[in-house]
């Protein structure tokens, strides 16, 4: 009964491909988010949706999609895929937009580009 | 310069010992700060959240403390275990638009 699913868990790569990444949460909450952690281990924030509706979009090439079919998932497109797309990305979700409530997080995806 | 800096980088304990662990913010205005857990290979997990009237949270054998004034707060561990050992990030939000800043994280290993 994970609450913040995401698949898959590894995904190995050529340069230029193509790829997305799932999330899935059954807490019902409202807004959906999308983590980037690099190699120092900082997590910086890539897109938030609240309610389908995109909130948040950080500074990121426009070869990363985010699509929100409803506000359980939220699945993370990446086009023409880059050596430096090579990171674990994590798929949160919390309640409200405001952020105060807990963030619960996935297990993370390991994307590696070669 | 990040917004949220912790100390030490990493950290090795004996099993059973405590440890504290440092984050010091500039992140304005203050709403919250938070305490993840995160185990190698797995997503964060909250352990604390702490508003700016708080000053002390404890949950088990971790408790934050939080100096609003000084902009600091700090992650007590008793009596680590074994299982202790993960990368403890601190999460700072702001109120105005409730962005988080995460800081890099404490490595701690605690052995036997």
């Amino acid at each position: 009964d994970t609450a913040v699913s995401q698949t898959p868990k590894y995904l190995v790569t050529q340069m230029g491909n193509d790829k997305s990444i799932k999330c899935e949460q059954n807490l019902g909450h409202d807004t959906m988010y999308w983590y980037k952690q690099d190699s120092k281990k900082f997590l910086k924030i890539m897109f938030s949706y609240n309610n389908k509706e995109l909130i948040i979009n950080e500074t990121v090439p426009n070869r990363f999609s985010p699509k929100s079919p409803d506000k359980a998932h939220l699945n993370l497109h990446i086009n023409s895929l880059e050596l430096g797309d090579s990171a674990v990305y994590f798929c949160a979700s919390s309640h409200t937009n405001t952020g105060f409530q807990g963030y619960t997080f996935g297990s993370g995806t390991r994307l590696t580009v070669v | 310069k990040n917004q949220v800096e912790q100390s030490p980088q990493s950290l090795i304990i004996l099993e059973g010992k405590n440890c504290t662990l440092q984050c010091n913010y500039t992140v304005s205005p203050f709403s919250n700060l938070r305490w993840y857990k995160q185990d190698t290979g797995r997503g964060p997990v909250s352990l604390t959240i702490m508003t700016f009237s708080e000053n002390t949270k404890s949950n088990g054998r971790y408790t934050a403390t939080l100096d609003a004034d000084t902009k600091q707060s700090s992650l007590h561990i008793t009596a680590s275990q074994l299982s202790d050992s993960a990368s403890y990030i601190c999460v700072v939000s702001r109120s105005n638009d409730y962005k988080l800043s995460f800081g890099a994280g404490t490595t701690v290993t605690v052995r036997a």
